[in-house]
């Protein structure tokens, strides 16, 4: 059964950095038939995607958000991460990472971790 | 970019069938998925493919998809079902994952 576990500050100042990182258990990163996705929602709302990853490096992201959002992998620590530049208070969500099949599909998410943005 | 249309809120006695519709152009051509998320949780997958239950689901849930709507049916409602649901496709052309907005499932 592949855990995912996201892990980073749960503050982050307006205009700085928010980093995140997703560490997976119970399963390799390196598998060929799942992407490593970030999907965030602020309070109230809905599931909004961020982006993927794969294994080897290729991503994709949310057209709305590309030119501030960077998601890397590291496969020898079975980890995948996520920056997001520039943020504002609407950045402001639960923040989760999944495992999903290339369609979208995946029984795998971590638990979420709210980050907040605030001056 | 590709849009997913749900209705806000659904409600449905328990025992009765909730049918939950996500809304596309031509969605019938794509593989929907979808998602149920109680109050405080990460979403769970309970339909994917359009039809295709993951392990643990029960078979009170179904999906259907044709044309421009599909359908999450869940029979035999139960007040366990009370959730936010929210289906989701693939969109090849934008190589984004959208979903839709979500529908509020309240059992009476």
């Amino acid at each position: 059964q592949v855990e995912l576990q996201e892990s980073g500050p749960r503050q982050v100042r307006t205009s700085q950095t928010l980093s995140l990182t997703c560490t997976v258990s119970g399963g390799s990163i390196s598998g060929t038939t799942h992407y490593w996705s970030w999907i965030r929602q602020p309070a109230g709302k809905g599931l909004e995607w961020i982006g993927r990853v794969y294994y080897s490096g290729a991503t994709d992201y949310n057209h709305s958000l590309k030119s501030r959002v960077t998601i890397s992998v590291d496969t020898s620590a079975n980890q995948f991460s996520l920056k997001l530049r520039s943020v504002t208070a609407a950045d402001t969500a639960v923040y989760y990472c999944a495992r999903l099949d290339y369609y979208g599909a995946g029984t795998s998410w971590g638990q979420g971790t709210l980050v907040t943005v605030s001056s | 970019s590709y849009v997913l249309t749900q209705p806000p809120s659904v409600s449905v006695a328990p025992g009765e069938t909730a049918r939950l519709t996500c809304g596309g152009d031509n969605v019938g051509s794509r593989s929907v998925h979808w998602f149920q998320q109680k109050s405080g949780q990460a979403p769970i997958l309970v339909i994917s493919y359009d039809s295709d239950r993951p392990s643990g689901i029960p078979e009170r849930f179904s999906g259907s998809n044709s044309g421009n709507t599909a359908t999450l049916t869940i029979r035999r409602v139960e007040v366990g079902d009370e959730a936010d649901y929210y289906c989701q496709v693939w969109d090849g052309s934008s190589d984004h994952v959208v979903f839709g907005g979500g529908t509020k499932l309240t059992v009476l």
